[in-house]
Formats: C-alpha cells, structure tokens, sequence
C-alpha cells in the first residue's frame, strides 16, 4: 500500500515559468518530508525538506508548502531551469521511525 | 561531504548467478539502506539495517539478502538472480531524517 503518492508521473513547463510538483501522504504519523532529484544514471540527491511544525521551507529558487489537514505537499520551482529536468521523488518519515517512504516520482521537462 | 559508494555502477549477470552488491559509507552513519527503482514503481525498499548484525526486511525482500558485519558497509545479495531482478539498486544511509545516496547501480540480469 503506496503511504506517499505523486500521481503526476510527468510534467513539462516552459523555462522561466513555476514548476509544481504534487505529492500526497495517508500516514498521519508522518512528520518530516523531502524532495529528491534525480538525474539518469545517477543516485537521488537531496533537494528540500520541511518539518511537519511548518507550512512552508524556502531555499532559493525552491519552495516547499505542507498542508498537514490535507496530507499534502508540493514542491514550487520559480523560476523554472532547463537544469532543472529530471525526477523528482516526494518522501516523508516519522520521527518514531528510522524508514524513509518514497513516491513514484515525478518527471520534469523544462523546455527551454 | 558524505559518501555513499557502490561497488559498480553497471553490471551484467547471467541467470542464476549469486550476485553480490556494495555499499560503503563514510559518515558513521547506523541506518543503511537498499532500494531498487523501476520506472512507474518508484524506490521501493529492499531491506534495511540500523545497526551491525541488524536487517530488516523492506516492502520487496524476496530474492535477496543482505550483510551488515562492519557499521560502514551493507551489502545486498542476490541469492540466484532471475531476469525481474533487472532494476536499478540504489544504496543510502541515513542519520537524523536525511538520507544520502550512492551513484546507483544498473544490473541486467540476462
């Protein structure tokens, strides 16, 4: 049973433009959340994070928001870069806990 | 910085094989991980260990095993490898909720 879901596989967007990545949770013990990317033929690297005592994290041209009623978050790239393309995965873990729950993934085309 | 390094980045086996893959990581971390990613399916876990000695089973251990008998190396096996074992592996280690990564290993088992 998928706990972290982003049900866009794929997304493009034009460069210069917002890029919003979606990504949905079930487990209400969840309470601290991240945003990978990853390129082909390469490990994830870690790109954000937020606490579940936020509702938003910033850093640079990355913004993550996180709607705990809603189980919710997304990551807002502004503005877009063609570097920026590549799959972003959504996970989150609980404070409990020492597993991580990753998402499908996203793939971001940034057209240029 | 930390590192996570696997052993290959590309590998080839034939069917049946007992296939053996590397994980070293320098920042004394306790919690080791091994993950596969598919397109479509994401990063599933494979097993994971928080301590020497210590395993846990993921969402997906069937046909493999792992070894932890050192804090900075975790090795994942391959018991006899089959064709659906043909994935990207995916190390990482973790302390304090983040997790860091290695380069990625693409086996093809043919």
């Amino acid at each position: 049973d998928q706990q972290v879901k982003q049900n866009s596989p794929s997304l493009s967007v034009q460069e210069g433009r917002i890029s919003i990545l979606n990504c949905d949770y079930t487990n209400s013990m969840f309470d601290y959340f991240l945003w990978y990317k990853k390129y082909p033929a390469e490990g994830p690297t870690f790109l954000i994070s937020i606490s579940s005592i936020k509702d938003k994290n910033e850093d640079g041209r990355f913004t993550v928001f996180l709607n705990k009623s809603a189980k919710h978050l997304s990551l807002h790239i502004v503005p877009s870069q063609p570097g920026d393309s590549a799959v972003y995965f959504c996970a989150a873990s609980a404070y409990t806990g020492n597993q991580f729950y990753f998402g499908t993934g996203t793939s971001l085309t940034v057209i240029p | 910085d930390v590192k996570v390094t696997q052993s290959s980045r590309y590998l080839v086996k034939r069917t049946g094989e007992k296939v053996f893959l590397e994980c070293v990581q320098d920042m004394d971390h306790e919690n080791m991980f091994w993950y596969r990613q598919d397109p479509g399916l994401g990063l599933r876990l494979i097993y994971f260990s928080y301590d020497v000695k210590m395993k846990e089973k993921g969402d997906i251990p069937e046909g493999y095993s792992v070894s932890r008998e050192k804090k900075e190396r975790f090795s994942l096996i391959l018991e006899s490898a089959s064709t659906n074992q043909t994935s990207m592996y995916l190390c990482a280690s973790s302390f304090t909720g983040l997790a860091f990564f290695g380069q990625g290993t693409r086996l093809t088992v043919v």
